[in-house]
C-alpha cells in the first residue's frame, strides 16, 4: 500500500499570506489528523477528520482549519501567517474505529518570511 | 509538568548494546502509547505501540507498560548506528477522538 502523501513538500510564504496544506490518506483509511512540528514546542496537535467532520481540536488560533473529502483526502488552511507559523506541517492517518496506530506522511515545511 | 515526559538525551550507546528508553505521563486515562522513530529532516515512523500492561516484543524493539506508575519505556535490542534517531513517545487519552501527545523526544547516539 502507498503511504501517507503531502503535497506540497516545501513551500515559502510572506507574513499576511495563506497557504493551503493537502494530505492523502493511505487507501482505506478514514481518519486523519494534523500536527505541527517546531524545534520550540515540538509536535503538537492541530486536528482530527473522521468521515468528513472533525472530531478534535487543538489549541491554535482560528486561523488554522481544515476539512475533509468523502474520499478520506484532507486539506489545512492557514490564513494571515505569521513567522511563527513557520514549521513542518505533518499529516497522520489510521484505518478508524478500533484502530489507534497513526501513520505519518513526509510532511510540507512551511517557511513564513 | 508536561503531559508526556522524556529525557531529551542524548543516550550515548555502544553499538550491539541494549538502549533503554523511558517515558511518563500525566494523565491516568491514557489508553494507548506509541513509539515513534525520527530521523534529521524527516517524518516520524511508528516503530511500536502497546494498549496493555506489560511487554510486547517486535524484533529488536521491546515496548514495556506499567499504567500503576504511569510509564512506558522502549527497549533496543543489538543497538545499529542505523538506530541514531530521536526517539518520540506519544500517548492517547481517552477513548474518542484519537489525539496523540507528543513528549519531546530523546535523541540516541549509536556509537560503533
Amino acid at each position: 500500500k502507498a503511504g501517507v502523501t503531502q503535497t506540497p513538500r516545501y513551500l515559502i510564504k510572506t507574513r499576511g499570506q495563506q497557504v493551503t496544506l493537502s494530505c492523502s490518506p493511505i487507501s482505506g483509511h478514514r481518519s486523519v489528523s494534523w500536527y505541527q512540528q517546531t524545534p520550540g514546542q515540538g509536535l503538537q496537535f492541530l486536528f482530527e477528520y473522521f468521515s468528513e467532520t472533525q472530531r478534535n481540536k487543538g489549541n491554535f488560533p482560528g486561523r488554522f482549519s481544515g476539512r475533509q473529502f468523502s474520499n478520506s483526502r484532507s486539506e489545512m488552511n492557514v490564513s494571515t501567517l505569521e513567522l511563527g507559523d513557520s514549521a513542518l506541517y505533518l499529516c497522520a492517518s489510521r484505518p478508524g474505529q478500533g484502530a489507534d496506530e497513526q501513520y505519518f506522511g513526509p510532511g510540507t515545511r512551511l517557511t513564513v518570511t | 509538568q508536561k503531559e508526556v515526559e522524556q529525557n531529551s538525551g542524548p543516550l550515548s550507546v555502544p553499538e550491539g548494546a541494549i538502549a533503554s528508553l523511558n517515558c511518563t505521563y500525566s494523565d491516568r486515562g491514557s489508553q494507548s502509547f506509541f513509539w515513534y522513530r525520527q530521523y534529521s529532516g524527516k517524518s516520524p515512523e511508528l516503530i511500536m505501540f502497546i494498549y496493555s500492561n506489560g511487554d510486547k516484543e517486535d524484533g529488536r524493539f521491546t515496548a514495556q507498560l506499567n499504567k500503576a506508575s504511569q510509564y512506558v519505556s522502549l527497549l533496543i535490542r543489538d543497538s545499529q548506528p542505523s538506530d541514531s534517531a530521536t526517539y518520540l513517545c506519544a500517548v492517547k487519552v481517552g477513548a474518542a477522538g484519537n489525539k496523540l501527545t507528543f513528549g519531546g523526544g530523546t535523541r540516541v547516539l549509536v556509537k560503533p
